[in-house]
């Protein structure tokens, strides 16, 4: 069972924005560092979209967007494209070792 | 570019011994710290083992601790993860991930190499 928890798939249509929760079961903000998100599509090595919790790294899309509330960091995506159909990870580092979220299947109607 | 090459998987029975490599090119490998992760086939990601740019700190999940090491030779520009007493939950496909900065997981990522334990 994951530490953190994500949502096991959401949905939207072309344009819309859609928002993935990544929740820690731990409620101390601060056990919970380096927060960030990968996509990957099928068949394919995951891809780092957020860093930090907030920051995008080179190359990837200002379509993504991240942010934090207390112990849950989230994941928007705006302007939904049919190439951002894909599983969206989220890790945090936390006491000298990387956890993963479940994953959230990400549909685009 | 910066490229990561997995290699060293296959079809091994339970109990016995693999070593993964990756090699890598394209930055200046004893700058980063590195990551090995694995994804069970059809389930998601699981960080394995991390190992600090100049190799003297490691980190590991709790399920392999004991059978696994992470090492790197920077002279080489590989890192290795030597799998001991496999068993038929460590089947799945291992990535080497490159730090972003100190601990910072998976700026960049291989393409994987297929662990399979079975009899």
């Amino acid at each position: 069972q994951s530490a953190l928890t994500q949502p096991a798939s959401v949905s939207g249509s072309p344009g819309q924005s859609i928002t993935i929760s990544c929740t820690g079961i731990n409620n101390d903000v601060g056990d919970y560092r380096h927060v960030s998100w990968f996509q990957q599509h099928p068949g394919r090595a995951p891809k780092l979209i957020i860093y930090d919790a907030t920051y995008r790294p080179s190359g990837a899309s200002n379509r993504f967007s991240g942010s934090r509330s207390g112990n849950t960091a989230y994941l928007t995506i705006s302007g939904l494209q049919s190439e951002d159909e894909a599983q969206y990870y989220c890790t945090a580092y936390t006491r000298m070792l990387w956890l993963f979220g479940g994953g959230t299947k990400l549909t685009v109607l | 570019q910066v490229q990561l090459v997995e290699s060293g998987g296959g079809v091994v029975q339970p109990g016995r011994s693999l070593r993964l490599s990756c090699v890598v090119s394209g930055f200046t490998f004893s700058n980063y710290g590195m990551h090995w992760v694995r994804q069970a086939p059809g389930k998601g990601l699981e960080w394995v083992a991390a190992l600090s740019s100049d190799g003297t700190t490691t980190y590991y999940v709790d399920s392999v601790k004991g059978r696994f090491t992470i090492s790197r030779d920077n002279s080489k520009n590989t890192l290795y993860l030597q799998m001991n007493s496999l068993r038929g939950e460590d089947t799945a496909l291992y990535y080497c991930a490159r730090d972003l900065r100190p601990w910072y997981l998976g700026e960049y990522w291989g393409q994987g190499t297929l662990v399979t334990v079975s009899s």
